[in-house]
């Protein structure tokens, strides 16, 4: 069974452009959640989403966007990038919100570096 | 007071002793708790989760929740090399989001 695919892995942009990632879940997961790591802030939620419905949102400004798809695979979007912006960013998958919603099976994560 | 706590470590355990880690949280209605282990440049990985008063078995590892103290911790019996990693706590607050804390830094010493 193949697992969470997360694409690009690695990217570099410069202050002000936008960047779009793509997450594709484990077959037959239904929701997917992105955080953001960093050394110092560790895994922060961005946004999860259920059936192409956000559930839930993370404490992030409006540059910071998602959607899913009705295949379930999901896509995060940051416009206006800041030089805070570079991280690595997570995707997961798990079948349901609750109580396995927290059974988390995470990507490679997309590192992006914002110079 | 933050949802999830953790010692952020590092944590240093001679080889074949065990390991504890542990976790504390705020009280917010119905809650289920998750163990992940980080290796350096890895992404989490799902390792143990609880979600009723008591221990949880697995191998070397037991999961550990006492709701009435709100913390829950993980034992990590006969340590390995191999168990070097952080690991991270994490707590589902209802329909709410993962909650994770910010991780215990263990490295287990041959």
């Amino acid at each position: 069974k193949a697992g969470v695919t997360q694409t690009p892995r690695y990217l570099i942009k410069t202050r002000g452009q936008q960047v779009t990632l793509s997450c594709s879940p484990i077959s037959g997961h239904r929701s997917v959640s992105w955080y953001q790591q960093t050394p110092g802030q560790g895994l922060q939620f961005l946004f999860e989403y259920f059936s192409e419905t956000q559930r839930n949102k993370g404490n992030f400004p409006g540059r910071f966007s998602g959607r899913q798809f009705s295949n379930s695979r999901s896509e995060m979007n940051v416009s206006t990038l800041e030089l805070g912006d570079s991280a690595l960013y997570l995707c997961a998958s798990s079948l349901s919100l609750r109580p396995k919603g927290g059974e988390l099976f995470f990507g490679e994560g997309s590192r992006l570096t914002v110079l | 007071q933050k949802e999830v706590e953790q010692n952020s470590g590092p944590l240093s355990v001679p080889e074949g002793a065990i390991a504890s880690l542990n976790c504390t949280y705020s009280d917010r209605g119905s809650q289920s708790f998750f163990w992940y282990r980080q290796y350096s440049g890895k992404s989490p990985e799902l390792i143990m989760f609880i979600y009723s008063n008591g221990d949880k078995e697995d191998g070397r590892f037991t999961a550990q929740l006492n709701k009435a103290s709100q913390y829950v911790s993980l034992l990590i019996r006969d340590s390995q090399p191999s168990d070097s990693a952080t690991y991270l706590c994490a707590v589902k607050f209802g329909n709410e989001k993962l909650t994770f804390g910010t991780g215990t830094r263990l490295t287990i010493i041959p």
